[in-house]
């Protein structure tokens, strides 16, 4: 089955312990992206990849990094998480033949930062 | 830059009713919009997508969009509203380096037996 994988689906933790969320998909897509949702605010990108060894920033990259290693993973790292990261994440994925642009997105990962 | 504005943080309708959400869009090029929706505790699924080929584009679950550039607007509808309906849909624009989408900030719709 075609799928975007996150973990964990939800995590606590508290501020300055460093995490990673894990991202994988199997569609050997090319490009992989990170968003965050906050209510009233949608979502917004963290960090994209256009492919492997290829990242750039998005719209809110302060606090997160991220690496692109092989192409089938895409992991977001909290190197010092602050409750205002308290959100829920997205990875999602695109494959070449998507010339328009739609993602196919991961069940998302619910953060709590105390 | 492209941004993307959804009236109405939440609609309620009763089950069989018509259903409208609302989206308009900026932007400088002539646009890829896309409607996703959220069921609870699941990510975002692709419900339908313009893509300039119609300006009326029909979705999965019986809903239809359609384009007019001359209100920069691309408002999501379904003629008769089911209880499985209720969900999250957010509007989206394709940047023109397909680097993004641009999320509006959502429509909660409730529907009323």
């Amino acid at each position: 089955e075609a799928q975007v994988t996150q973990n964990p689906r939800y995590l606590i933790t508290v501020t300055g312990k460093k995490l990673t969320v894990t991202c994988s998909q199997n569609m050997n897509h090319e490009y992989m992206s990170w968003y965050r949702q906050d209510p009233g605010l949608g979502l917004r990108q963290i960090y994209y990849s256009m492919n492997v060894e290829v990242t750039d920033k998005g719209d809110v990259p302060e606090g997160y990094k991220v690496s692109r290693k092989e192409k089938r993973n895409f992991p977001l790292i909290l190197e010092s998480p602050s409750p205002n990261q308290t959100s829920l994440y997205f990875c999602a994925s695109r494959g070449p033949g998507t010339s328009t642009g739609e993602l196919f997105f991961g069940e998302g990962s619910r953060l709590t930062v105390l | 830059a492209q941004s993307v504005t959804q009236l109405g943080s939440h609609v309620s309708v009763s089950e069989g009713a018509l259903v409208l959400l609302r989206c308009n869009y900026s932007s400088s090029v002539p646009p890829y919009l896309f409607w996703y929706v959220q069921y609870p505790n699941q990510g975002l699924q692709l419900l339908l997508k313009y893509t300039s080929a119609a300006t009326l584009v029909k979705g999965i679950n019986g809903f239809e969009a359609e384009f007019k550039k001359s209100e920069t607007s691309f408002h999501l509808t379904k003629p008769s509203a089911h209880m499985s309906d209720a969900a999250e849909y957010f509007c989206a624009v394709s940047d023109t380096g397909r680097r993004a989408l641009t999320f509006g900030s959502g429509t909660r719709l409730q529907v009323q037996p």
